[in-house]
């Protein structure tokens, strides 16, 4: 029953290393987003994808490509981490746009070391 | 650049109180504003989400107004209950076709 699901919950790994979040919503929707909450809980959009093709790019740092195999999969891989990437990372979907209630994924809480 | 702004930052009272969170943005030129409830470690769960066109969304004990004119909303939140303790964060949809969030309201309703 789950609307939006993330893997992992928890993520602690060394600098340098190269992970990757999985997103999948069984919603239907055509949007996807990956949001970033930092640790004075401050939530900022990193990518937004509608029907695989990517709509927004939030001057992101190039270490992260976000991945859309399909429409119900966004995924996040980020090469080279960096402790500043430390934060929560949260997946949403939407029917069509932002102009519709989004959805949000439990968050991965992601741990640079 | 939109800038989104709740106040107060956090707010303690106790149970059975009527209380009010606001939310104010710098641009009026949305398409809608939404409020969000987040629990600790946990994602977002949308609450209400207001048009442009509309001044205002009801459910249940929870009544948010828009004011785009002057920038404003306010969540109203009625007979409060220590399970509405959370941190509630307001995001408007501008133009540019992304959510812009406040830096929420942290809520503790005791009892």
């Amino acid at each position: 029953d789950t609307a939006v699901s993330q893997t992992p919950k928890y993520l602690v790994t060394q600098m340098g290393n190269d992970k990757s979040i999985k997103c999948e919503q069984n919603l239907g929707h055509d949007t996807m987003y990956w949001y970033k909450q930092d640790s004075k809980k401050f939530l900022k959009i990193m990518f937004s994808y509608n029907n695989k093709e990517l709509i927004i790019n939030e001057t992101v740092p190039n270490r992260f490509s976000p991945k859309s195999p399909d429409k119900a999969h966004l995924n996040l891989h980020i090469n080279s981490l960096e402790l500043g990437d430390s934060a929560v990372y949260f997946c949403a979907s939407s029917q069509e746009t932002v102009q519709e209630t989004q959805y949000f994924g439990p968050g991965t809480r992601l741990l640079v070391l | 650049k939109q800038e989104v702004t709740q106040i107060p930052a956090a707010l303690s009272v106790p149970e059975g109180e009527n209380l009010v969170l606001n939310c104010s943005f710098t641009d009026s030129a949305i398409y809608n504003l939404q409020w969000f409830r987040q629990d600790p470690g946990k994602g977002l769960t949308s609450l209400l989400l207001i048009q442009s066109s509309q001044r205002e969304q009801t459910s249940g004990r929870l009544n948010a107004s828009l004011d785009k004119s002057s920038g404003r909303s306010t969540l109203y939140i009625a007979a409060s209950q220590p399970g509405d303790s959370a941190t509630y964060l307001c995001a408007v949809s501008p133009p540019t076709d992304k959510l812009i969030f406040g830096t929420g309201t942290r809520l503790q309703v005791f009892p």
